[in-house]
């Protein structure tokens, strides 16, 4: 099965600065790649995906890349600001499953 | 507003009880998913319904099972309550999205019930 893996864990940022978030997954048959948000007693919300076919998926503030030859996505945030403070979740769709991440809890400092 | 609603926010429940927990969506949608989450675990698949009456299981089954009699109710139920069940539990549906392609699913997570097994 599929297996994904995210890092760092967590990510502490001052305002305005760039965040990244770095995700691999294992098999190549995955197809699909979305990003979910989670807030502090909220369940997770999807911000962001792209498919198999994209290499770059840009959002306002929020990108996506896809490197399909090594295996590897990643999720920026530009001019952070303190309500993107919140869990990040990547994750993998292989058939008709979706994989997540381990997450990552970003801290974004006034 | 979309919704997918979990009836219990935060449960305490002893060793060996039978456990119910119960998820409403109004989106009309096909798919369900009960997943919990766990810290540096991620969010892990239980099982997963893609039809009325119909189930799959996903990743971590063990010790669970589930019900789907109506489109819109899915509910997950642990049947022996364990303390290592302890944990947060997420319902989410989806439906198939045309802008984003085959196999696109996005999913709507509920808020999620945080349960306690004593």
């Amino acid at each position: 099965g599929e297996n994904v893996e995210q890092h760092p864990s967590t990510l502490s940022v001052q305002e305005g600065d760039s965040a990244v978030i770095k995700c691999t997954y294992s098999d190549s048959a995955s197809n699909y790649f979305p990003w979910y948000k989670q807030e502090l007693g909220k369940g997770p919300q999807l911000i962001i995906d792209i498919r198999s076919n994209v290499g770059e998926k840009k959002d306002q503030r929020i990108a996506v890349t896809l490197n399909k030859t090594a295996k590897h996505f990643s999720l920026h945030i530009t001019e952070t600001q303190p309500e993107d403070s919140a869990v990040y979740f990547c994750a993998a769709r292989l058939y008709q499953k979706l994989v997540f991440g381990t997450g990552t809890r970003l801290l974004v400092s006034p | 507003d979309v919704k997918v609603t979990q009836s219990s926010r935060y449960l305490v429940k002893r060793t060996g009880e039978k456990v119910f927990l119960e998820c409403v969506q109004d989106m009309d949608h096909e798919n369900m998913f009960w997943y919990r989450q766990d810290p540096g675990l991620g969010l892990r698949l239980i099982y997963f319904s893609y039809d009325v009456k119909m189930k799959e299981k996903g990743d971590i089954p063990e010790g669970y099972s589930v019900s789907r009699e109506k489109k819109e109710r899915f509910s997950l139920i642990l049947e022996s309550a364990s303390t290592n069940q302890t944990s947060m539990y997420l319902c989410a549906s989806s439906s198939p999205s045309r802008d984003r392609g085959a196999g696109a699913n996005v999913l709507t997570f509920g808020a999620g019930s945080r349960l306690t097994v004593l």
